[in-house]
């Protein structure tokens, strides 16, 4: 079965400060890993993604993440927040070896402070 | 990009009455769909998986008599919330797998907004 762990229901940074926002998933068979971000009210819009090439993965709006295998994580960061990231942001994770469903964290909530 | 648009947005509903809730990939084949739904400030919970012309695979805890899930074709996918009470009332959001795509991405829909009165 797998799972996905965020810590941090919560994260709340400064305009212009590092994003960091911790996923750690676990597996039993090769994951692929997605971060999602949900705006009040909307769906989800896919931030990135991992499936088994670069470790390093760099995704919309100045996101990217890493894809560990020895720490079992894929923690999202971003260098500098801008007012417009304060949204939900969910890590998730699925079996690359077949047409599995996508399996959530509880999510992470992250504030802007002007 | 591959596009899920979900109708309506919103309803409101009173109890007893049914609400069908359609959801459609727009620029691409989906075989699979799949339903969640979300509560206020917390996560997506998996309903269930769709697949076109087959019978939808409920997760367990999921009354399949009352959420009725039609994939009848490779754009279209419903679920119809059947004698609504007000405890359905949540966010519904589905997803479509696009096949040919690397990694099996999902793209979500929108999400529609049931309350129940």
């Amino acid at each position: 079965a797998q799972s996905v762990t965020q810590l941090g229901s919560h994260v709340s940074v400064s305009e212009g400060a590092l994003v960091l926002l911790r996923c750690n998933y676990s597996s039993s068979v090769p994951p692929y890993l997605f971060w999602y971000v949900q705006y009040p009210n909307q769906g989800l819009q896919l931030l990135l993604k991992y499936t088994s090439a670069a470790t390093l993965v760099k995704g919309i709006n100045g996101f990217e993440a890493e894809f560990k295998k020895s720490e079992t994580s894929f923690h999202l960061t971003k260098p500098s927040a801008h007012m417009s990231d304060a949204a939900e942001y969910f890590c998730a994770v699925s079996e690359s070896s077949g047409n599995t469903p996508l399996v959530f964290g509880k999510g992470t909530r992250l504030s802007v402070i002007a | 990009g591959a596009v899920v648009s979900q109708h309506p947005s919103r309803v409101i509903c009173k109890s007893g009455t049914s609400v069908k809730i359609e959801c459609r990939s727009l620029d691409f084949q989906a075989t699979t769909m799949f339903w969640y739904r979300q509560f206020p400030k917390q996560s997506l919970m998996l309903m269930a998986t769709s697949n076109e012309g087959s019978k939808a695979t409920y997760e367990q805890g999921v009354e399949k008599d009352k959420f009725l899930i039609n994939h009848a074709s490779l754009t279209l996918s419903t679920l119809t919330v059947t004698s609504a009470h007000p405890e359905d009332s949540s966010f519904y959001i589905c997803s479509a797998r696009d096949a040919e795509g690397v990694g099996y991405e999902q793209y979500f829909g929108p999400g529609t907004r049931l309350t129940v009165t």
